[in-house]
């Protein structure tokens, strides 16, 4: 059983277009996240959520807008994309927070052409 | 900024060589994390080192943590050609954070 999956893998859209990444995580986790990963791989935190609360929103567009539905899951909505967004986005979950170990999914690559 | 910065970049050894990393951070952690990642993958942990500790190892890993020079380092003893991939580390800030912060990472190249 995959610990935390993403869907879809990759994604390549047009500009201008909405579109969703999934997130679930079968760990009991309470804490999950979205990291952004640009073309130089460094890894930056978007957003966390404890129990369905969010308690990180970095300096993220709000064209982006996380959605908890239940501590598993942890879904990314994009608004009106733009060639800037296209990066590699992690869901990751923990328990304990940033003091614990993460689990990371195996990430979405999302192209904006 | 807490942000970590590995040192090297890049590092190409031959099989059977030790690899070491560094990173170095700015502010008073909680922790300390190292992570791999395989080319087109997700991260994978691999080893916890909390303020108060000095040394941790795991199997081939080593992990020391000099919290008065805010840096630490990650040696691979014995390297093998799996172990190639890119090598970060992530700090936990002391006082209630919720939020790991990435470094740059190492790219290890362990040619057969």
């Amino acid at each position: 059983d995959t610990a935390v999956s993403q869907t879809p893998k990759y994604l390549v859209t047009q500009m201008g277009n909405d579109k969703s990444i999934k997130c679930e995580q079968n760990l009991g986790h309470d804490t999950m996240y979205w990291y952004k990963q640009d073309s130089k791989k460094f890894l930056k935190i978007m957003f966390s959520y404890n129990n369905k609360e969010l308690i990180i929103n970095e300096t993220v567009p709000n064209r982006f807008s996380p959605k908890s539905p239940d501590k598993a899951h942890l879904n990314l909505h994009i608004n009106s994309l733009e060639l800037g967004d296209s990066a590699v986005y992690f869901c990751a979950s923990s328990q304990g927070g940033a003091y614990t170990e993460a689990f990371f999914g195996q990430g979405t690559r999302l192209t904006v052409v | 900024s807490q942000q970590g910065e590995e040192d090297p970049q890049a590092l190409s050894i031959q099989e059977g060589e030790n690899a070491t990393m560094n990173c170095s951070y700015k502010t008073s952690i909680n922790n300390l994390q190292w992570y791999r990642q395989n080319s087109g993958r997700g991260l994978v942990h691999l080893i916890l080192i909390r303020s108060n500790e000095r040394e941790k190892h795991s199997g081939r890993l080593r992990v020391t943590l000099d919290t008065s020079k805010k840096s630490s380092s990650l040696l691979i003893t014995a390297s093998r050609a799996a172990d190639t991939a890119s090598y970060f580390c992530a700090t936990a800030a002391q006082g209630g954070s919720e939020k790991l912060v990435f470094g740059k990472g190492t790219k290890l190249t362990v040619n057969p």
